[in-house]
């Protein structure tokens, strides 16, 4: 287990209300990644954090924001939620050197009406 | 810029059956990584593989199989005997630079659903 937990893991939300996740790792990863995913359209990222409280954007980041004030936490949040945000969010950290790679949360699935 | 096409948006085989699922990718980089992830019905991403551009060798896995061929940018994938445990969504990934940075991003495809029918 690479010690990624996603929190919450369901939430609805209505309209133009903000939100937060939380994605938290217990091993110390310098790189963590903020994914959502939508059908049709694979994984996108949202942003992205190279360490602490340094973060920069992927490609599907308008509309939202993200902090990473300590290394084992990265959040995301939504200022004002519109319905086009509803969709299945992924946290990820990666590994480098000898076990390279990305490992994912488990997910959090948000619904905004 | 890095790219990864998965043309096949849908397969449907029924059991035991071999199938094949594609990935092309684009890179500029002469070090990449690619990567096959699978996303079950559960919703979790399970780590299957990942080859570095060096390393074009074919790896072969109980019934899992992957094709890597620079020659043609493709890292294929092939279950052999596919079973129902097998449908899930499978996607492809890629990774440019080395194993200590690099490129701080995982692109991905758009995902290929495979549904085994017993």
């Amino acid at each position: 287990d690479a010690g990624i937990t996603q929190s919450p893991r369901h939430k609805v939300t209505e309209t133009g209300t903000p939100v937060t996740l939380r994605c938290h790792q217990t091993e110390n990863h310098r790189y963590m990644y903020w994914y959502r995913q939508d059908p049709g359209h694979g994984l996108r990222l949202i942003h992205y954090s190279y360490g602490v409280k340094d973060t920069d954007k992927g490609e599907v980041s308008d509309g939202y924001s993200v902090s990473r004030s300590k290394t084992e936490d990265f959040l995301l949040t939504l200022e004002s939620a519109t319905s086009s945000q509803t969709s299945v969010y992924f946290c990820a950290i990666k590994s480098t050197g000898i076990n390279y790679g990305y490992t994912f949360g488990s997910g959090t699935r948000l619904t905004v009406v | 810029a890095q790219k990864v096409t998965q043309a096949q948006t849908e397969i449907s085989v029924v059991e035991k059956e071999d199938v094949t699922l594609d990935c092309v990718y684009e890179t500029r980089d002469t070090t990449y990584y690619l990567f096959w992830y699978k996303q079950p019905p559960s919703g979790e991403l399970v780590f299957l593989i990942r080859r570095n551009s060096f390393d074009e060798q074919n790896e072969i896995s109980g019934r899992y199989s992957w094709n890597f061929q620079k020659s043609t940018s493709s890292f294929n994938f092939t279950i052999t005997a596919s079973q129902v445990v097998d449908s899930a969504v499978y996607f492809c990934a890629l990774s440019e630079g080395g194993s200590q940075g690099g490129s701080e991003k995982l692109v991905f495809g758009k995902g290929t659903k495979l549904t085994v029918n017993p």
